[in-house]
């Protein structure tokens, strides 16, 4: 059963564009969601997080939206670079239990690719 | 700062050999720790947390175990590998004792390739 869905497997998008990766969610009980950036050959790296009180976190040229009702939260980069070209996973948890370790959900991860 | 080290990078090895895969965690202290594998084409699955040392759970059941020595290192073993152990290995740290929320942060991983 697949709580965090990332339907598009993949993205391109010309520089100086606006990319728009999506992420969808079963499990009601999630309430911490964040994104991570992946290079080949590397580990994920942490890239923004939000938490269900807010419906939108802004970090530089990253914004995550989240909409609760519809169980749907978004990746907006502005402007996108070519160095942002990489896999960004969407991620999930409950929250944390005692002692602030938590069960993360992860997608499957969409493959961006921003075109010079 | 924080750093995270996972050795060895890559790994090939014989069906039915044992495994030890190290991750250590720099600039912090009483760290969770997590281990997950990547299956191709497939996200990040949990595999082992930990939030002290020697106080290991496991999410799901399978042919590998985890340890926890020391406060910032976590292994990962098998005493006998399968073929479907291959897979790409990520350790995790995160802040322990907050209640807030706090991300997980990564090492670079290893690749398992299981011959």
């Amino acid at each position: 059963d697949q709580q965090v869905k990332q339907n598009s497997p993949s993205l391109s998008v010309q520089e100086g564009r606006i990319s728009i990766l999506n992420c969808d969610y079963t499990n009601s009980m999630f309430d911490y969601f964040l994104w991570y950036k992946k290079y080949p050959a590397e580990g994920p790296t942490f890239l923004i997080s939000i938490s269900s009180i807010k419906d939108k976190n802004e970090d530089g040229r990253f914004t995550v939206f989240l909409n609760k009702s519809a169980k749907h939260l978004s990746l907006h980069i502005v402007p996108s670079q070519p160095g942002d070209s990489a896999v960004y996973f969407c991620a999930a948890s409950p929250g944390p239990y005692s002692g602030g370790y938590q069960k993360v959900t992860f997608g499957t991860g969409t493959k961006l690719q921003v075109i010079p | 700062s924080q750093t995270i080290h996972q050795w060895p990078a890559t790994l090939v090895q014989p069906v039915g050999s044992p495994l030890s895969l190290e991750c250590t965690v720099e600039g912090t202290s009483n760290p969770n720790l997590y281990w997950y594998r990547q299956a191709a084409g497939r996200g990040l699955q949990l595999l082992f947390y930990s939030v002290g040392i020697g106080q290991i759970s496991s999410e799901v059941p399978q042919n590998l175990s985890a340890s926890r020595p020391q406060d910032r290192q976590f292994i990962l073993s098998s005493k006998k590998l399968l073929l479907s152990d291959s897979g790409f290995y990520l350790c995790a740290w995160s802040v322990r004792g907050s209640e807030g929320n706090q991300p997980q942060h990564f090492g670079d991983g290893t690749r398992l390739s299981i011959l």
